[in-house]
């Protein structure tokens, strides 16, 4: 089955900062690659999107790459602020209606000001 | 954007009780819904897959005895925790897709936190 890695474990950064997370996923067959960001004692929110027939996706500052040759893909936050504290969940489907996401391990970004 | 409502948002129950977690889709028809479990500090895990108008379909190492799903109607699944006992003690949160075949989104509850004493 799928598996998916997620680096790092924890993020500091300073407000104003970028913040870069990376996933890997094993299975060549999925094709659908969300971002998930959980705050505390609520359930995940998707805050961004990508399909394996595009390799780069933005939404203001928040950004996602995907390498399907190296089964890799990457989340970027710009200009980060205290408020984009939370976890942050990357995950892989086949993407068909229906289809369970599998999730990484998750990483906890913290941004100071 | 899609709402998954997810109720109650906190459970403190006895050893031995069972609890039910209800999730239900507001404004769209949900094919397909998830449970998933999360420790404190750690990844979701998926429990189980539950269609509507089917038996669901659990993950290895998930007693189907013991996390009873049913997914009765396009807007409703729940998940009863029978017999509670401390090591079921979790975050659960329900997810669901919605009835498009083209549709791969997945939008998530709020989250059950169950505490069993």
């Amino acid at each position: 089955g799928e598996n998916v890695e997620q680096h790092p474990s924890t993020l500091s950064v300073q407000e104003g900062d970028s913040a870069v997370i990376k996933c890997t996923y094993s299975d060549s067959a999925s094709n659908y690659f969300p971002w998930y960001k959980q705050e505390l004692g609520k359930g995940p929110q998707l805050i961004i999107d990508i399909r394996s027939n595009v390799g780069e996706k933005k939404d203001q500052r928040i950004a996602v790459t995907l390498n399907k040759t190296a089964k890799h893909f990457s989340l970027h936050i710009t200009e980060t602020q205290p408020e984009d504290s939370a976890v942050y969940f990357c995950a892989a489907s086949k993407g068909q209606a229906g289809t369970a996401l599998i999730f990484g391990k998750g990483t906890t970004l913290s941004v100071s000001s | 954007g899609a709402v998954v409502s997810q109720h109650p948002s906190r459970v403190i129950c006895k050893s031995g009780t069972s609890v039910k977690i209800e999730c239900r889709s507001l404004d769209f028809q949900a094919t397909t819904m998830f449970w998933y479990r999360q420790f404190p500090k750690k990844s979701l895990m998926l429990m189980a897959t539950s269609n509507e108008g089917s038996k669901a379909t659990y993950e290895q190492g998930v007693e189907k005895d013991k996390f009873l799903i049913n997914h009765a109607s396009l807007t409703l699944s729940t998940l009863t925790v029978t017999s509670a006992h401390p090591e079921d003690s979790s975050f659960y949160i329900c997810s669901a897709s919605r009835a498009s075949t083209t549709n791969e989104k997945l939008f998530f509850g709020s989250g059950t936190q169950l505490s069993v004493l």
